[in-house]
């Protein structure tokens, strides 16, 4: 079980605006800094946009991301069928002192 | 070109051991930590420890505590992830990933290196 929480699935006809969400707690989001990273089938993970206090950062054209408490969203505009992909959010724990990951969210382009 | 390059495809036996390697090139490597994750078949992605390449400072997920050992060799900006009794669930894929100082942050990656332990 992983400690941040994605929705398994999300999808969109292209042109269309996705958004995936993450939701964390205190101890992660809630203190730390939250990057979301793409992974193409058969490819490595590739990091998107991360967020700071100081805001996000990264990859801007159609990707866009922001964190309110223990919650973090990744906004794709414009869907192109090379976003098919799946989407991963990640931060810091400071409880379990460690790096986490949320469960994946696969992007299909409809 | 900043990159990170790991080693080939692994097929061992449950009880071998194995080191598999990760090689920084394009960069200053003492200065940038190198993790490593495993994604087990599926697709949840493990954190399992990080090493700072300047003074060897290694840190370790509580989950993958004493089953691995990270290791690295400044003089040819090389980081190990290593194995003294494979176990079957160790079959997986596994990544190298910089990150740049100390924002918890994995900009560049590894290709990745399957390793699969079967009898």
């Amino acid at each position: 079980q992983s400690e941040l929480i994605q929705p398994p699935s999300a999808s969109g006809t292209p042109g269309q605006r996705v958004t995936i969400s993450c939701s964390g707690s205190e101890s992660n989001i809630g203190s730390n800094t939250v990057t979301w990273y793409q992974q193409l089938p058969g490819t490595a993970p590739k990091r998107l946009i991360y967020i700071t206090d100081q805001g996000p950062s990264g990859v801007p054209d159609r990707f866009s991301a922001s964190k309110s408490g223990t919650s973090a969203s990744l906004a794709i505009s414009g869907l192109q069928s090379e976003d098919e992909a799946e989407y991963y959010c990640a931060a810091w724990d400071d409880r379990l002192k460690g790096y986490v990951f949320g469960s994946g969210t696969e992007v299909t382009v409809l | 070109e900043v990159q990170l390059a790991q080693s080939g495809t692994e097929v061992k036996k449950p009880g071998e051991s194995l080191k598999i390697s990760c090689k920084g090139s394009g960069y200053t490597f003492t200065r940038y930590w190198i993790a490593w994750v495993r994604q087990m078949a599926g697709k949840d992605l493990e954190y399992m420890g990080i090493i700072y390449p300047d003074d060897s400072d290694t840190r370790y997920s509580p989950s993958f505590q004493g089953q691995v050992t990270i290791s690295v060799d400044k003089s040819t900006t090389t980081a190990y992830l290593q194995w003294s009794s494979l176990k079957a669930s160790d079959s997986a894929m596994y990544f190298c990933a910089r990150q740049p100082g100390d924002v918890h942050s994995f900009d560049i990656w590894g290709q990745g290196t399957l390793v699969t332990v079967s009898s």
